[in-house]
């Protein structure tokens, strides 16, 4: 069965540090990963995806994710945090034979002047 | 583009009453997803349509719920009777076609209150 773990609740890092927000996922076949990130009040929006390729992939907002099939991780990163970074962010993941994304639990990412 | 519209974005009933939350999915996805959102329970799938069809209601929490596409520009979530733990925030979300490698855009949601 599909799954999807975000082991941190919160995040808290000082401005212009770098950041990761952390996921591991489970899934029988060729994974298709993706990041969102939710504002207050807000829907969630789209930051990236990995489809195939590369393993490095870069988004929206200047953050990137590693995709690592060894150790079935898709971390966010961001080299330097901003203020207006904090929000809650959402990792997912579908299967290639799958329609239904499966959701992590969300992380929330608190960044401090 | 207009993104994902939902409505109302606020809604406040008291329990038996009826609510209609809608959606107008973005011009020329063909897939069309709604969720409820919960502290509890976090990020749930309710529903989801394809080409105006309902492929999997497997989510859907009782037979109070129920939703409908009657065309590709339109879609309704009913709640009859609603209850206070209906209380949540819902989203309506598409995508281009369900293929595994499309993301969804989400609309603002509605934060629906049950008293």
């Amino acid at each position: 069965a599909q799954s999807v773990a975000q082991p941190e609740d919160q995040v808290n890092v000082a401005e212009g540090n770098p950041l990761t927000v952390k996921c591991t996922y489970s899934v029988s076949g060729n994974p298709y990963l993706f990041w969102y990130v939710q504002y207050p009040n807000r829907g969630l929006q789209f930051l990236l995806k990995y489809i195939t390729g590369d393993n490095l992939v870069k988004g929206s907002y200047g953050f990137e994710a590693e995709f690592n099939k060894s150790q079935t991780s898709f971390h966010l990163k961001k080299p330097s945090a901003l203020v207006s970074d904090s929000a809650l962010y959402f990792c997912a993941v579908r299967e290639n034979s799958n329609y239904q994304l499966i959701w992590g639990a969300g992380t929330k990412l608190i960044i401090k002047p | 583009d207009a993104g994902v519209i939902q409505s109302p974005r606020h809604e406040v009933t008291e329990m038996g009453q009826e609510v209609t939350l809608r959606c107008k999915p973005i011009s020329g996805h063909n897939s069309l997803f709604w969720y409820r959102q919960t502290m509890m329970r976090g990020l749930e799938l309710l529903i989801y349509f394809n080409n105006n069809v309902p492929i999997d209601d497997s989510g859907m929490p009782e037979d109070r719920f129920s939703a409908k596409m009657p065309n590709a520009s339109f879609s309704t979530l009913k709640i009859q009777p609603s209850e206070p733990r209906d209380s949540a925030v819902y989203f309506c979300a598409s995508s281009q076609t369900l293929e595994p490698y499309n993301e969804q855009f989400f609309g603002p949601g509605t934060r629906l209150t049950v008293l």
